[in-house]
């Protein structure tokens, strides 16, 4: 089975702008969970999607945003970017509805550079 | 508040010696608890997680936990570190109902051969 994939691996935008982050979680897996790992802030937990419903959400601005498709792919978009939200962005997909409660499989993740 | 604490940012060990990592939590509820990996191109792992029951929980590679509520801790332990377990590793607690997935700061684990 393959793993959590996550596209682009490698971004790089300019403050101001705006951006679109993939997440197509393994095969079967319905609920899928977003987070941000910064040298500063470490790991924070941003949101969590579950059959298209967002059904947890961390302590982010509303520039930070989520959606899940009916064929449980999810994107997180980040507006206005600011030089803070560089940053790594990982994915993680899990099998039940527990979502993070569960056992989570986490992609490699998406490499953001905000200049 | 919520919150997680991993009191050492960096513990350095020799291969073959045991292992303790150190997590302590504040949180409203009795939480889930959770212990994961990170190492270099490998991404992040989950290595074991307690709900409730037994208070000592096995994991993958060989790990273990202890949750002890009277301390609001729940350290990871190994009992002989091999030199493939050189990676970050992060504790993390929650969510329950409205209370938030947190994890602490992580600590870096270096095994000298």
């Amino acid at each position: 089975k393959a793993g959590v994939t996550q596209t682009p691996r490698y971004l790089i935008k300019t403050r101001g702008q705006q951006v679109t982050l993939s997440c197509s979680p393994i095969s079967g897996h319905r609920s899928v969970s977003w987070y941000q790992q910064t040298p500063g802030q470490g790991l924070q937990f941003l949101f969590e999607y579950f059959s298209e419903t967002q059904r947890n959400k961390g302590n982010f601005p509303g520039r930070f945003s989520g959606r899940q498709f009916s064929n449980s792919r999810s994107e997180m978009n980040v507006s206005t970017l600011e030089l803070g939200d560089s940053a790594l962005y990982l994915c993680a997909s899990s099998p039940t509805a527990q979502g993070v409660a569960d056992t989570q499989y986490f992609g490699p993740g998406t490499r953001l550079t905000v200049l | 508040a919520q919150s997680v604490t991993q009191p050492d940012i960096h513990i350095t060990v020799s291969e073959g010696a045991s292992l303790e990592l150190r997590c302590n939590y504040s949180y409203g509820a009795t939480p889930y608890l959770f212990w994961y990996v990170q190492s270099p191109g490998q991404g992040l792992q989950l290595l074991l997680k307690y709900f409730s029951g037994d208070t000592l929980v096995q994991g993958i590679k060989g790990f273990e936990a202890e949750f002890k509520r009277s301390q609001s801790s729940f350290n990871l332990r190994k009992p002989s570190v091999h030199w493939s377990d050189a990676a970050e590793y992060f504790c993390a607690v929650g969510p329950t109902g409205t209370y938030k997935y947190i994890f602490g700061t992580g600590t870096r684990l270096k095994v000298l051969a």
